[in-house]
């Protein structure tokens, strides 16, 4: 019962190149997706999230983007940085119904940005 | 800026006993939360809590957890009778309420360790 998927455990680019992850879900009424970054025996990090009526937002260097006809979404990082190595998650969440908005999460995908 | 706190880091346990992880969420959020990630798979959701109410809580979370916010500041997850399989990362994390948007903040993470 993968909800969300992130179908590739890992991934190289070189320093100052784009990096794409790739996301897809399944459940068409999730309304919100966030990313996170996680290192090693750490709690993940918030990166950037968008709202199921949104299909782009930008931070700085990141960008997500959502098709929700495809119900897939894209996290950009550019240009990317060595200190950006980490796993990447990918989460959503249903935040209307009475639904707390507890995060279904994918499997991560090892981002390895070489100098 | 503020964040989420766990206690203890690690903590080991034999087969049967009782433990209690603690949590500080940040201290204006409203939501919390409990995840676990056993070593080589997903965060996978617990529990949430609401007003001083579990308001969502998944198939692991069995009769053998339970949680508590027992002073406005600490959330604690106990689990009665530790199982081998409940050796895992724990996540604590909050949020705000919905006009602040949706993301969840986490803590560093507790590694249980049951022999």
């Amino acid at each position: 019962d993968q909800q969300v998927k992130q179908n590739s455990p890992s991934l190289s680019v070189q320093e100052g190149r784009i990096s794409i992850l790739n996301c897809d879900y399944t459940n068409s009424m999730f309304d919100y997706f966030l990313w996170y970054k996680k290192y090693p025996a750490e709690g993940p990090t918030f990166l950037i999230s968008i709202s199921s009526i949104k299909d782009k937002n930008e931070d700085g260097r990141f960008t997500v983007f959502l098709n929700k006809s495809a119900k897939h979404l894209s996290l950009h990082i550019v240009p990317s940085q060595p200190g950006d190595s980490a796993v990447y998650f990918c989460a959503a969440s249903l935040n209307y119904g009475g639904s707390q908005g507890n995060l279904i999460f994918g499997k991560g995908t090892k981002l390895s940005v070489k100098p | 800026e503020p964040e989420v706190t766990q206690t203890p880091s690690h903590q080991v346990t034999q087969m049967g006993q009782e433990v209690i992880l603690r949590c500080v969420p940040i201290s204006n959020h409203l939501y919390f939360y409990w995840y676990r990630q056993i070593l080589g798979q997903k965060v996978e959701f617990l529990v949430s809590f609401y007003n001083n109410e579990i308001s969502e809580k998944s198939e692991i979370f069995d009769d053998q957890f339970s949680v508590e916010r027992p002073d406005g500041s600490n959330f604690t997850l106990k689990i009665r009778s530790t199982k081998l399989e409940d050796s895992a990362m724990y996540f604590c994390a909050s949020r705000n309420g919905p006009l602040a948007g949706y993301e969840q903040y986490f803590g560093p993470g507790t590694r249980l360790t049951v022999t």
